[in-house]
Formats: C-alpha cells, sequence, structure tokens
C-alpha cells in the first residue's frame, strides 16, 4: 500500500538529547514537509524540501534539522538548541503545489 | 508574510443543526485546501479549491472560495457525531511553490 509512514509514534527525549524523527513515503512524492502541532493549535511549518537535496525553512526552524538525501526520505532531528520540544511532529509530501498534502500518523515527543 | 485565519477557533454544535468556518487570508492564495483531524489522528484532505468564487459540495459538506481569493468557507449541514474533529484550512501563496500556510483550525464538538 502507498503511503507515508512516521516512527516512532511515542518518542521520550531527555533534556539536552538530540533525537531522530522519521518519516518515509512510498508515493513517489517530490515535495515533503515537516510541522509540529500544539494542543489546540494549527500546524506550523518546520522545514520544506521540494527535490532531493534541498529544503528551506519554514516559519519555526530554529533548533531542528533535517536531510533530503533520498526522494522517500525526510529525517527530523530535533536538537538540544529546542527549547520548547514537546509536542505532536507530523510529516507529510505532496505531488505538486496544485495536489493535496499526504500526512503520515505523526510522533509524539515528550521531554522528560 | 502570509497569514490565515480561522474563526470560530471552537464550535459546539447540536446534532441535526448547520454550522459554517471560515478562513481568511491576508493575501491572495493561488489555491485553498481543507483537512480534518479526528482526535488522537492525523490531518486527512477533504477538498481543494482554484478558482474564484468555486464552489463545492461533499453530501453534507459544502465549501466555497471567495471571489478575491483571500477566503474560504465550509458549510455542514445537519451535523452528525462522525463530524466530531478539527478543521483546518491551508492556502498557497501565489508566490511560494510546495508550501501551505495553515490556519488554526476550528475544533468542532457535537453534542447529541
Amino acid at each position: 500500500d502507498g503511503g507515508i509512514t512516521q516512527s516512532p509514534k511515542y518518542l521520550f527525549r531527555k533534556e539536552g538529547q538530540n533525537v531522530t524523527l522519521s518519516c518515509e513515503q512510498n508515493l513517489n512524492h517530490d515535495a515533503m514537509y515537516w510541522y509540529r502541532q500544539d494542543p489546540g493549535q494549527g500546524l506550523r511549518l518546520i522545514y520544506y524540501s521540494q527535490i532531493v537535496n534541498d529544503f528551506q525553512k519554514g516559519d519555526i526552524a530554529e533548533g531542528y534539522s533535517v536531510s533530503r538525501e533520498k526522494k522517500e526520505s525526510f529525517p527530523l532531528t530535533v536538537t538540544s538548541a529546542q527549547k520548547n520540544p514537546t509536542a505532536f511532529y507530523l510529516c507529510a509530501s505532496s505531488n505538486s503545489r496544485y495536489t493535496e498534502a499526504f500526512f503520515g500518523q505523526g510522533t509524539r515527543l515528550t521531554v522528560v | 508574510g502570509q497569514q490565515v485565519m480561522q474563526i470560530p477557533q471552537y464550535q459546539h454544535v447540536q446534532e441535526g443543526e448547520d454550522f459554517t468556518t471560515y478562513c481568511n487570508s491576508s493575501t491572495t492564495l493561488s489555491n485553498i485546501q481543507w483537512y480534518k483531524q479526528r482526535p488522537g489522528g492525523h490531518p486527512v484532505f477533504l477538498i481543494q479549491l482554484v478558482k474564484s468564487g468555486e464552489v463545492k459540495k461533499q453530501k453534507r459538506l459544502t465549501f466555497q472560495f471567495g471571489e478575491a481569493k483571500k477566503n474560504s468557507s465550509l458549510h455542514i449541514t445537519a451535523t452528525q457525531t462522525t463530524d466530531v474533529g478539527t478543521y483546518f484550512c491551508a492556502g498557497r501563496g501565489t508566490d511560494s511553490w510546495g508550501k501551505f500556510q495553515f490556519g488554526a483550525g476550528t475544533q468542532v464538538v457535537v453534542t447529541p
């Protein structure tokens, strides 16, 4: 089945540690995105990538890093520089600017 | 920068009643999309509007794109308990490829 897969579903991190969230898609989509969602709030764009080996900062990129070495993969690293990382992280992909985004199931990150 | 605002933030509806949620952009949009996120779930695409003044219907849901392409609305008739969730609009600016700007969403609660 085609789709977009995020792992893990739940992640716990100690303060000062970096963690990497996985996002894989087999939809052959060019564009991929990372969003952060806080309780009762909308989706805020962290990073997005239009093609392999290229990505741009979104609205809240500070404290995060990404890579796009393969078309199907777009991992997000939450670094220790992110002061308030506890949130629900959503990865999405789309074929073009004229088509819909498909979202993964999300990763819930908690700092302990 | 482009901003997308949704009102109301919360909507309590009696089962069987109608309601409307609104989406307003500070800039002209190339297209707008609507998503639904069930509690504990991830956003799922509902529809896309592209043309000025466009109206689309999906069963009890009616979506409209404003003439100036700066606002949109979602009207639900005869609300059911299955309509519970948060409805997001997402607009693409005319000068940004592949980048969605999501509104904060309207959280809908349905009482039997």
